[in-house]
């Protein structure tokens, strides 16, 4: 069965790190590329960061750039998200997705979904 | 950055009425690379349409999207009880950015 599973959410001080992880199974994980999409508290959708499958290329959302950090390693079939200096605004449910097609760039449409991890910055 | 408004914010319509939703871009979406999500409370999206026509795996033949340009519609055939939710673009011509969202609820 194809799925991703997100870990690592919490609460967390501002100022403060956390690194959420995301690990895959099911499918050739360096085949495909994948984001983080996070979801304020009754808000909508927002694309976080994303990397190709090879890890070789990253883009951010300008909200995050220079505080988040995206990774992965694919020995480990897991993605994983830095998230340094946290904001109050970055309290949401993160989720990682995978894209739909086998890809060697960014931007595409997402598939598969985790069920999504909360972090909660706040003193 | 091209940025999504979808409208309307809400819709209200009965079971077996059809939906029609719009997202604009504020400059074109190169390829008629524009997908559609359905996300019910507490669920992760769900990949509904993508390259603004195509259904994805497993989708229903009342789901159909279309559109290019700036310029996309998702049509719902007829209501089912499940398709009550909330519904988002995304576009990935460009980086990649999602719309605000179109709740769609039982009236």
């Amino acid at each position: 069965e194809v799925q991703l599973l997100e870990s690592g959410g919490g609460l967390v001080q501002p100022g403060g790190s956390l690194r959420l992880s995301c690990a895959a199974s099911g499918f050739t994980f360096n085949n495909y590329a994948m984001i983080w999409v996070r979801q304020a508290p009754g808000k909508g959708l927002e694309w976080v960061s994303a990397i190709t499958g090879s890890g070789d290329s990253t883009d951010y959302a300008d909200s995050v750039k220079g505080r988040f950090s995206i990774a992965r390693d694919n020995s480990k079939n897991t993605l994983y998200l830095q998230m340094d200096s946290l904001r109050a605004e970055d309290t949401a449910v993160y989720y990682c997705a995978r894209s739909r097609r086998m890809t060697t760039v960014t931007t595409d449409s997402f598939d598969i979904w985790g069920q999504g991890t909360m972090v909660t910055v706040s003193s | 950055e091209i940025v999504l408004t979808q409208s309307p914010g809400t819709l209200s319509l009965s079971p077996g009425e059809r939906a029609t939703l719009s997202c604009r871009a504020s400059q074109s979406v190169s390829s008629s690379y524009l997908a559609w999500y359905q996300q019910k409370p507490g669920q992760a999206p769900r990949l509904l349409i993508y390259g603004a026509a195509s259904r994805a795996t497993g989708i229903p033949d009342r789901f159909s999207g279309s559109g290019s340009g700036t310029d996309f519609t998702l049509t719902i055939s007829r209501l089912e009880p499940e398709d009550f939710a909330v519904y988002y673009c995304q576009q990935y011509g460009s980086s990649l950015t999602f719309g605000g969202g179109t709740k769609v609820q039982i009236k």
